[in-house]
């Protein structure tokens, strides 16, 4: 595996489900993303990690909750989400936090019901 | 409060047809400057980074500009295959804010 990768591709979840969404990078970075991406709006910045250490969190409702258990990999489980966060949720990582480009997976479509 | 703004929200053009894509910003403290290109279904690939006023990147039919307002990303000649939302991003401040703008969907007809 190279760059950026992102399971599952896509997920349908009821509103009362919890579920994990699952990124990984090969690319030897030391800071990784989460951004949700709707319709209509720009990229939102959800969280940011810089050497494991979550240092910024956008006002994200707590129905939301990142993991980052090595600099490799990251995790956003879901529970009891709303219909309105259904959405394109893009995992991204970069060598440094600051200045530096990004690199995105493919994303995971999720379908709230 | 800081702010990205892309224009135009959507653009076609003739395959040979060449054009420029605007990203103006209002931000404190401009740290870089950022252009991604993203395909229907995928994520934003990486094409430039700009750091300050004056600076200039060039990849294939593909060169960005940056003055102190504004971005540009400049298509020459462009072909079906460079059909794509092009999004322009900044980080900021002495936090690296980063914002997106909303993107410009570019289509070139053959």
């Amino acid at each position: 595996e190279t760059g950026v990768t992102q399971t599952p591709r896509h997920l349908v979840m009821g509103m009362t489900n919890k579920k994990s969404l699952k990124c990984e990078q090969h690319l030897g970075h030391n800071a990784m993303y989460w951004y949700k991406q709707s319709a209509k709006k720009p990229l939102e910045l959800m969280f940011v990690y810089s050497l494991e250490e979550r240092v910024e969190n956008n006002s994200v409702p707590s129905r939301f909750s990142p993991e980052c258990p090595n600099s490799s990999h990251l995790f956003l489980h879901l529970h009891t989400l709303q219909p309105e966060d259904s959405a394109l949720y893009l995992c991204a990582s970069s060598p440094d936090r600051a200045r530096y480009e990004q690199y995105f997976g493919p994303g995971t479509r999720l379908t709230v019901t | 409060e800081d702010q990205v703004t892309q224009s135009p929200e959507a653009l076609r053009l003739q395959e040979g047809e060449s054009s420029s894509l605007n990203c103006s910003y209002t931000v404190s403290g401009l740290r870089g400057l950022f252009w991604y290109r993203q395909d229907p279904g995928k994520g934003p690939e990486f094409l430039f980074t700009l750091y300050s006023a004056g600076e200039e990147k060039e990849k294939e039919r593909l060169k960005a500009t940056l003055t102190k307002k504004e971005s540009f990303l400049h298509i020459t000649a462009p072909k079906p295959e460079d059909s794509a939302t092009y999004l322009c991003a900044v980080q900021a401040g002495v936090r690296d804010k980063i914002i997106f703008g909303k993107g410009t969907r570019l289509h070139i007809l053959p």
